[in-house]
Order: C-alpha cells, then sequence, then structure tokens
C-alpha cells in the first residue's frame, strides 16, 4: 500500500514554455502532499506543502507564481513550472502523508525536467 | 548549524558486513524520526518510521534512537550489492503541517 505515482517520469521543454507534473496517490488519500526538488548529490529541497481544497504553502525563497501547486482532489495535485528556464532543469519529487497523527511521508517516482 | 547532520559519505563496505549509518540533530522537539533508501534517479523509499525513543527491527534493518544524544542510527545486517544506494535521515515535530526535515543523505556502495 501507499503507492504515489508521477507522470511524466521526464519531460524536456524549450525555454519559456510551461510543464505540468502530476502527482497521484493511487491506494489511499491524501490530505496533504508535498512537493520537493533535488540536485544531484544533494538532499531534498521542500518547495511546498498542499492540502486538498486549500492554497499551498510556499518555502522561503520559492516563488509562488512560476511554481503553481494544485491539490484538486484527495488523490491528485499538480506543480505547473510556468515560464521554464535552464535553471529550473532539477528532479522534482512529490509525496504524500497517508493521514493524520502519522508523519511518514511515501514519494513519487520522480520527474526529470530538462529545460533547453 | 544544520538541524539535522549526516556524513554524506560515501561509505564503501563489503558484501555481508554490518553497516551503521547515523545522524545527529539539533532540535529537541523532534518526535518522528525515519530512514529512507533513495537509489539513483528514483524517489525515497521509507525503511523505517519511529517514534521518540527505543529501537525498531525490521528484517535485516534496525532503527535506533537516542533522544538524550539527538542521535538516530540505522543498522544495516548482512548487507547486499542491491542496498548500495543514498540513505537519507528524515524528522518530525509532529507539527508544521508534517514537515520533514531531512539530513544530507549517505552515499552507501556493498562491495560483491
Amino acid at each position: 500500500g501507499a503507492v504515489v505515482s508521477q507522470h511524466p517520469s521526464w519531460v524536456i521543454c524549450k525555454s519559456g514554455t510551461s510543464v505540468k507534473i502530476e502527482c497521484r496517490s493511487l491506494d489511499f488519500q491524501a490530505t496533504t502532499m508535498f512537493w520537493y526538488r533535488q540536485f544531484p548529490k544533494q538532499s531534498l529541497m521542500l518547495m511546498a506543502t498542499s492540502n486538498e481544497g486549500s492554497k499551498a504553502t510556499y518555502e522561503q525563497g520559492v516563488e509562488k507564481d512560476k511554481f503553481l501547486i494544485n491539490h484538486a482532489s484527495l488523490t491528485l495535485s499538480t506543480l505547473t513550472v510556468t515560464s521554464a528556464h535552464p535553471e529550473d532543469s532539477s528532479f522534482y519529487i512529490c509525496s504524500a502523508r497517508v493521514r493524520t497523527g502519522r508523519y511518514e511521508q511515501y514519494f513519487g517516482p520522480g520527474t526529470r525536467l530538462t529545460v533547453t | 548549524q544544520k538541524e539535522v547532520e549526516q556524513d554524506p559519505g560515501p561509505l564503501s563496505v563489503p558484501e555481508g558486513a554490518i553497516v551503521s549509518l547515523n545522524c545527529t540533530y539539533s532540535n529537541s522537539a523532534f518526535q518522528y524520526f525515519m530512514w529512507y533508501r533513495q537509489y539513483s534517479r528514483k524517489g525515497p523509499e521509507l525503511l523505517m518510521y519511529t517514534y521518540s525513543s527505543g529501537n525498531k527491527e525490521d528484517g535485516r534493518f534496525t532503527a535506533q534512537v537516542d533522544k538524550s544524544s539527538k542521535y538516530i542510527s540505522l543498522f544495516i545486517r548482512d548487507s547486499q550489492p542491491s542496498d548500495s544506494a543514498t540513505y537519507l535521515c528524515a524528522m518530525s515535530q509532529g507539527n508544521q503541517g508534517g514537515k520533514l526535515i531531512f539530513g544530507q543523505g549517505t552515499e552507501l556502495s556493498v562491495k560483491p
């Protein structure tokens, strides 16, 4: 149980375009989802916390107008990278909490974004 | 000073060795402790989840938490080449919306 999927797993886009990444909880309802960014050989950097039906909470230094997060249902959250630039190239990973009172997160397989 | 410190390694051991991975932390409010395994270009996989101090065992893995020393460990017995990965410790206070604070990760290589 506690499976999280992400789509696409790999995407290349041109500078100035927007890219949407989907995160789904497959066998549970996730009231809270998280979006991370990871650079090579580095740990996970939390970008934002997403609660179903409410606005996402962004970490300091993360541009909310550039990284749009929508948690439309208990099984789906999306991250849209708007007007992407080469410096946005990274590995983006989502995670989900199974329920309140438990603090472990289950992670998706990640999406590798390359902006040319 | 980072809230969570973890030696990035790399750590190289022969197959069958006992591996010890550790993290120290500075925030005494952390109550929930996790270990994740991450293979290259994949998302992290939850290995162990513990609450407060004590030991927890699952197969070849044992997690230890010593809150008095602000120190957590993960032991891997009879290590296998398939255990080669980066191991991340993570912690939560149990509030702040469930935010996790991660260590830098230790890169482990188990040689056949």
